[in-house]
This record gives structure tokens, C-alpha cells and sequence, in this order.
């Protein structure tokens, strides 16, 4: 049982390059998250899903757009990177019933623009 | 809106020591609190949560309400305890959803 797992695990852009950083889950979740985290700044949500075929804002989510034509599969992209996204991404989920219910983490992407 | 602060990015305890890293949370709402902890080369992880009042690995964090403060504490910290380890505030988002927000982390390392 993977969990939650990220592909891939490090990449290097130039400014203005785009790419796809892929979150994939096996726990039947319903809720997916994507955060970056930065020096001192600890993690901060980009985008979420609280379901397959929808999408909601986090708290920065200027620069990237998501996609979750899977229930399984959370999609982040980069149109137009810039050094300001030179961070660690990681994917998050969760199950829908309840409160208090945890966020399984994957490993993360380290993703560096130039 | 909600915040969540941890003022120490670094603590540094003996073997043995007690251990206590402090949480402070701001949030109109009734809060739902986490600690999450991620070990070197490991991914992050749940810790605990404070609707359990559980244990785990000797780790205890009560919330105070009146201080707005979820401290997460530890009477004898082990060298195996050294890691990041995050507060964390649930809050509603859209519709059924919630959102973490996360403090920014303190590093613990537990000296030998």
C-alpha cells in the first residue's frame, strides 16, 4: 500500500518552462491538497479537491492550476514558471467523513526554476 | 483570518530532558488543532491530534483556549525524537471541506 505518492521527485526548469507534478493516492480518499513549503514559512495550500471533477483556491494559488479527472490522480501544473515557485511541493489527502481527520502526506517534489 | 505561530525554528534539549514546543493559534471559530512531525528522509506525518487526548510516543499537547496555545510536550525526550514537527489549525473551507494551516515549523534536536 503506497499511500500517496509524488512523480517526480525532483525537477529543474528554466523560467517560462511549464511541467505537470502528479499526486497519485490508493486509499480511496476524497480530498486531495496541494501545498508548497518555503524557508520558514512552513506549508501553505495552493489548491484542493474535495472530490473527482472539482477544484477550490487555496491560500496562494496564483501561478498554478490543478486537475482531478481521476479520484485517484491530483494534477498540478506550472504554465509559465518562475524562480518565485522554486519550492518543495507536497500532495496531501484525506477522507471525506468526519472532522479531525488527518492529511496523509506523499514524499514531496523539489522543484527548482532557474 | 486563521494563523498559526510557532516562535522557536530551533530547540535543542539533552537526552532525558523535558521537552516543550510551543503552538499559539488565532481563529474565531472552535478550533481543531494537529501536530504533524516529519523525520529525517521521511514524509510528513500525523503525530496527534487534540480531539483524541491521546499519548503517542510520549508526546501529550492539551489545548487552552484561553491562551489560545496547543503545546505540544514530552517529559523525557529520546535522540530518536529529533525532527520538524508543525502545528497545524483545521478550519472549515468550501462547503464540507477544511483546509490546514500550518505554523512554520521547529526543528528539535535532542542531544546525546
Amino acid at each position: 500500500n503506497a499511500g500517496v505518492t509524488q512523480t517526480p521527485k525532483f525537477r529543474v526548469l528554466k523560467t517560462g518552462q511549464s511541467m505537470t507534478l502528479l499526486c497519485a493516492q490508493d486509499m480511496n480518499h476524497e480530498y486531495m491538497y496541494w501545498y508548497r513549503q518555503d524557508p520558514g514559512m512552513g506549508l501553505r495550500l495552493i489548491h484542493y479537491s474535495v472530490g473527482e471533477g472539482t477544484t477550490a483556491k487555496g491560500e496562494v494559488p496564483d501561478g498554478y492550476n490543478v486537475s482531478r479527472l481521476k479520484k485517484q490522480n491530483f494534477l498540478l501544473g506550472l504554465e509559465s514558471a518562475a524562480p518565485s515557485q522554486t519550492s518543495v511541493y507536497f500532495c496531501a489527502s484525506s477522507v471525506i467523513q468526519g472532522n479531525n481527520q488527518p492529511q496523509h502526506f506523499g514524499d514531496g517534489t523539489r522543484l527548482s526554476i532557474l | 483570518a486563521q494563523r498559526v505561530t510557532q516562535p522557536e525554528k530551533l530547540l535543542s534539549v539533552f537526552k532525558g530532558a523535558p521537552v516543550e514546543l510551543k503552538c499559539n493559534y488565532s481563529y474565531s471559530g472552535s478550533p481543531e488543532l494537529f501536530w504533524y512531525v516529519q523525520y529525517s528522509r521521511q514524509r510528513l506525518q500525523l503525530l496527534l491530534r487534540h480531539i483524541s487526548r491521546e499519548s503517542i510516543k510520549g508526546f501529550t499537547a492539551d489545548l487552552n483556549k484561553g491562551e489560545t496555545s496547543f503545546h505540544l510536550k514530552k517529559p523525557f525526550a529520546q535522540e530518536e525524537d529529533s525532527a520538524m514537527y508543525y502545528c497545524a489549525l483545521s478550519v472549515p473551507s468550501s462547503g464540507s471541506a477544511r483546509q490546514l494551516t500550518f505554523g512554520s515549523g521547529t526543528q528539535l534536536t535532542v542531544l546525546p
